[in-house]
């Protein structure tokens, strides 16, 4: 069966830390995306890749596709970071697989 | 803008009751899709499409059907609302089907409580 894998499932953390959440899968995938989720709000796509590193401000997400992971990176993290972060990945030519997500709360 | 608009964004239905969930995109994205999200779980696809005149099934499709006359819409119409079918739901479309990695964008989802 097709899995993702998050960690963790929450997180608390206060104003500036550096924030790391995980992602892992069963099998070989064609892309993974990160999304995020505020409460009670929408979701909105912040990476998509297949290989590498990428970088949007203060946000960082890399893959290893050997090692069938990917992380999130927050820097200097701020309470508005607080939200839902979700990785979703698709296997092949299959539809979307979804984590269950990590709720993230930055303290001031 | 462009973006997924999803609506009414909250809404109460009894058992029994029909109703139509809309979602229509503005970036002529020929894929769209519905999921429903429950505490504990991961995001659930209920049906997707292709393109106009053309959906299919999804993980969780009992109970909803859809139609895309347009490449702009795709409703999802609740035949007989059940209490299992309270839950938050998401639109979303992309530029491609999955199978080729592309940018998904979601709407501000419907929360839906089955009374």
């Amino acid at each position: 069966k097709n899995e993702v894998e998050q960690s963790p499932q929450n997180l608390t953390a206060q104003e500036g830390e550096f924030i790391t959440i995980n992602c892992s899968y069963s099998v070989g995938i064609s892309a993974l995306h990160w999304l995020q989720q505020h409460p009670g709000g929408g979701i909105v796509s912040l990476f998509m890749l297949s290989s590498g590193k990428k970088k949007h401000g203060r946000l960082i997400a890399t893959i290893n596709i050997q090692e069938k992971h990917s992380s999130l990176h927050i820097t200097a993290s701020h309470p508005r970071d607080s939200a839902v972060y979700i990785c979703a990945v698709t296997f092949g030519n299959e539809k979307l697989t979804f984590g269950t997500g990590t709720r993230l709360t930055i303290i001031p | 803008n462009a973006g997924v608009t999803q609506t009414p964004k909250f809404q109460v239905l009894k058992t029994g009751q029909s109703m139509t969930l809309q979602c229509a995109q503005d970036m002529n994205h020929e894929y769209m899709s519905w999921y429903r999200q429950d505490p504990g779980m991961g995001l659930r696809l209920i049906h997707y499409s292709v393109g106009a005149g053309i959906t299919d099934q999804g993980e969780v499709p009992n109970g909803y059907n859809v139609s895309r006359s347009t490449t702009e819409d795709f409703p999802l119409r609740l035949l007989s609302a059940a209490p299992s079918q309270t839950s938050v739901y998401f639109c979303a479309s992309s530029y491609q089907p999955y199978g080729v990695p592309t940018e998904a964008f979601f709407g501000q989802g419907t929360r839906l409580t089955v009374v």
